[in-house]
């Protein structure tokens, strides 16, 4: 099975930050990696598709990157509905793997 | 408007079953691979099962720590997924999300249901 471990596990920040999540793979995914956002007591929601891809209706404030073993997913200037769980998940094979997940605090 | 309706979670005793369903609307149910995704009280999540969609057959693949007790399933004709959940153990505990995969093959999971809680207890 392909583990995902994102890193930090906790994150504090203030609005405005510019702030970097980054997940890794045990063996190459190509570009088959997804990002989410979940609130409490909410389902996921789908953030950005084939590491970089922006899915329809999220703010450009959001981007990814990366190929292979190695992504990030960044938001360029924090807002206070960015505060959340993000997710990393490879879809390159089955069984799907999620990281472990990345906690966006207020600083 | 794409919607995911999920039901069927509640209180069962360890080595019981339980069935869930995901009913779907406002897309084109039959052509695209759906998932469950579950995630226990405080933890990340886990996916559990897929199944892909007309055109391949409806293939099924599972997660090791379920693999022989659940079982997926689509209803086509009813637009509906399923997960039959058999020999339940405390650990299956879990909001069990039922997902759709994104337009793209393979994608991610571009929507979601809201969830349906499994209580695995004595």
């Amino acid at each position: 099975d392909i583990q995902m471990t994102q890193s930090p596990s906790t994150l504090s920040a203030s609005v405005g930050d510019r702030v970097t999540i980054t997940c890794r793979a045990s063996q190459s995914i190509s570009s088959w990696l997804a990002w989410y956002q979940q609130k409490p007591g909410k389902a996921p929601k789908f953030l950005i598709y084939k590491a970089s891809s922006l899915e329809s209706g999220v703010p450009s404030r959001f981007s990814g990157s990366g190929s292979e073993t190695e992504f990030t997913l960044t938001i360029s200037s924090l807002q206070a509905d960015d505060f959340a769980t993000y997710y990393c998940q490879q879809y390159h094979s089955f069984p799907y793997t999620f990281g472990q997940g990345t906690k966006l605090e207020i600083k | 408007e794409v919607q995911l309706l999920e039901s069927g979670g509640g209180l069962v005793q360890p080595g019981g079953s339980l069935r869930l369903s995901c009913a779907a609307s406002g897309f084109t149910f039959s052509i695209y691979a759906m998932s469950w995704v579950r995630q226990a009280p405080g933890k990340g999540l886990e996916w559990v099962s897929a199944i892909s969609g007309i055109a391949t057959g409806g293939t099924t693949y599972y997660a090791d720590s379920v693999k022989g007790r659940f079982a997926i399933s689509r209803d086509n004709s009813k637009h509906t997924l399923y997960l039959q959940m058999n020999s339940l153990r405390a650990e299956d505990t879990a909001v069990y999300y039922c997902a759709k995969r994104g337009s793209g093959s393979p994608s991610g999971f571009d929507f979601w249901g809201q969830g349906t809680v499994v209580i695995v207890s004595s």
